[in-house]
């Protein structure tokens, strides 16, 4: 299985501020990465996909980049409502998988 | 758009089975696949397979092969999910999820969620 691994596991950062998560992949998985954000008690939601492609009226202070093994996932200018746990998935090859996961806080 | 809404909560003791049930609407069910991901307290995501909303055709997580049972029923627009022999470590959260289409192409990515099932296993 390919092991996905995000970092950090916990970031703090005020509103306004510019955030970048990373994910990295145990094996080259091509573009085949999507990011979901999931707030407490909800199902995820689903922001990028095919790494850098923003899912229909998800705001564009989102974005996503890389190939290969290594992409970021951006928050431009932080709001709020932003807070949630924020998951890469890779499609590559079955089984999919996703990260642990990086909660996001407001400091 | 579409939306997927998904049967109550269940608490089952341990070897016992259950079935969740995830019912569509909103789009034509049978353009979609359906798939299963599951969320332990606390914990991250996993993905226990899929279903093809068309012919029903399946792939399971092989983690999960032999124990789980993915269905549809298309005149109801409705998937179902049934887990076996269960064990306290299958308490979780289950979402269904449909694949997201784009004219003709399928990505594997999820882009409509049911609200979630919790599903606890305790004797």
């Amino acid at each position: 299985d390919i092991q996905m691994t995000q970092s950090p596991s916990s970031l703090s950062a005020s509103v306004g501020d510019r955030v970048t998560l990373t994910c990295q992949a145990s094996q080259d998985i091509s573009n085949y990465l999507n990011w979901y954000q999931q707030k407490p008690g909800k199902a995820p939601k689903l922001l990028i996909y095919d790494a850098s492609n923003l899912q229909t009226r998800v705001p564009s202070r989102f974005s996503g980049s890389g190939s290969g093994t290594d992409f970021s996932f951006t928050i431009s200018s932080l709001q709020p409502e932003d807070i949630a746990t924020y998951y890469c998935q890779q499609y590559d090859n079955l089984p999919i998988t996703f990260g642990q996961g990086t909660r996001l806080e407001i400091k | 758009q579409g939306q997927l809404v998904q049967s109550g909560a269940e608490v089952k003791k341990p070897g016992a089975s259950v079935k969740v049930s995830c019912k569509a609407s909103g789009y034509i069910f049978t353009t979609y696949d359906i798939t299963w991901v599951r969320q332990a307290p606390g914990r991250g995501l996993e993905w226990m397979g899929w279903i093809s909303g068309y012919n029903g055709n399946t792939n399971y997580a092989q983690k999960f092969q032999g124990r789980v049972t993915m269905t549809t029923d298309t005149p109801t627009s409705t998937a179902y999910m049934e887990l076996r022999s269960l064990r306290s470590d299958d308490t979780a959260v289950y979402y269904c999820a449909r694949r997201m289409r784009v004219g003709a192409t399928q990505f594997h990515a999820f882009d409509v969620w049911g609200q979630g099932t919790m599903v606890t296993v305790s004797s």
